[in-house]
């Protein structure tokens, strides 16, 4: 089957260290979203990309996270500087997106601990 | 925000129908209505989807009102594996936005 696969899958870093968390989307796919799950909270959409291009990221804190897709195949999520309440499972999905008949993928996620 | 409203948590026994209760009154004529789950530590998984249909496949079977405002997701025989959070969700190519949903404990 194909995969979501998201690197690295657990991260532990020192707070003000910079993070970036990386997910290749099944080929093909042309959507992509990255969500953030605490238990406080569940899951926040964060931001999300069709055909590479942002269409909306008012989900993250803009002065320290950034999402890019620099190619079709990978997605980044990068937060400089971290802090201790970014800790949390970092989750990335991608899809069709304009084909409603079709769900959406999810990787494994990336556990953050900033310490 | 979510669209939806899902208990918090329901309670089956192993080997019986589950049947898991989704509202959704603000639905709009194109929008479907989605159901993904999430096990323990694991990322949603999706299960299955419909727009006014009744719908079935091999995880589930999906029944959606007539006037739409609500559905509800079958499983019709429950096994400790299908422990986990079931999430309702409206969607139409838009933002996936996740809501709290149901947290479904199969018991033996």
């Amino acid at each position: 089957d194909a995969r979501v696969t998201q690197t690295p899958r657990h991260k532990v870093t020192e707070m003000g260290q910079e993070v970036t968390m990386r997910c290749q989307p099944i080929l093909g796919h042309n959507t992509v979203f990255w969500y953030r799950q605490t238990m406080m909270q569940g899951l926040e959409l964060l931001a999300y990309f069709r055909n590479r291009a942002p269409l909306d990221d008012s989900g993250m804190p803009k002065d320290r996270f950034s999402a890019e897709m620099p190619d079709a195949t990978l997605a980044t999520l990068k937060i400089q500087p971290s802090e201790p309440r970014d800790s949390a499972v970092y989750f990335c999905a991608s899809g069709l997106g304009q084909w409603t008949n079709y769900g959406y993928t999810f990787g494994s996620g990336t556990r953050l601990t900033v310490v | 925000d979510a669209k939806t409203t899902q208990p918090p948590s329901m309670d089956c026994a192993e080997g019986r129908a589950a049947n898991l209760p989704c509202n959704h009154s603000t639905i709009s004529g194109n929008e479907y209505v989605y159901w993904y789950r999430q096990i323990h530590s694991q990322g949603p998984q999706y299960i299955i989807h419909g727009l006014k249909n009744n719908e079935t496949n091999e995880m589930a079977s999906l029944i959606i009102t007539e006037d739409r405002k609500s559905s509800t997701l079958i499983l019709p025989h429950a096994t400790l594996r299908d422990t986990a959070v079931y999430y309702c969700i409206v969607y139409n190519t838009d933002k996936l936005i996740f809501g709290t949903g149901t947290r479904l404990q199969v018991f033996p």
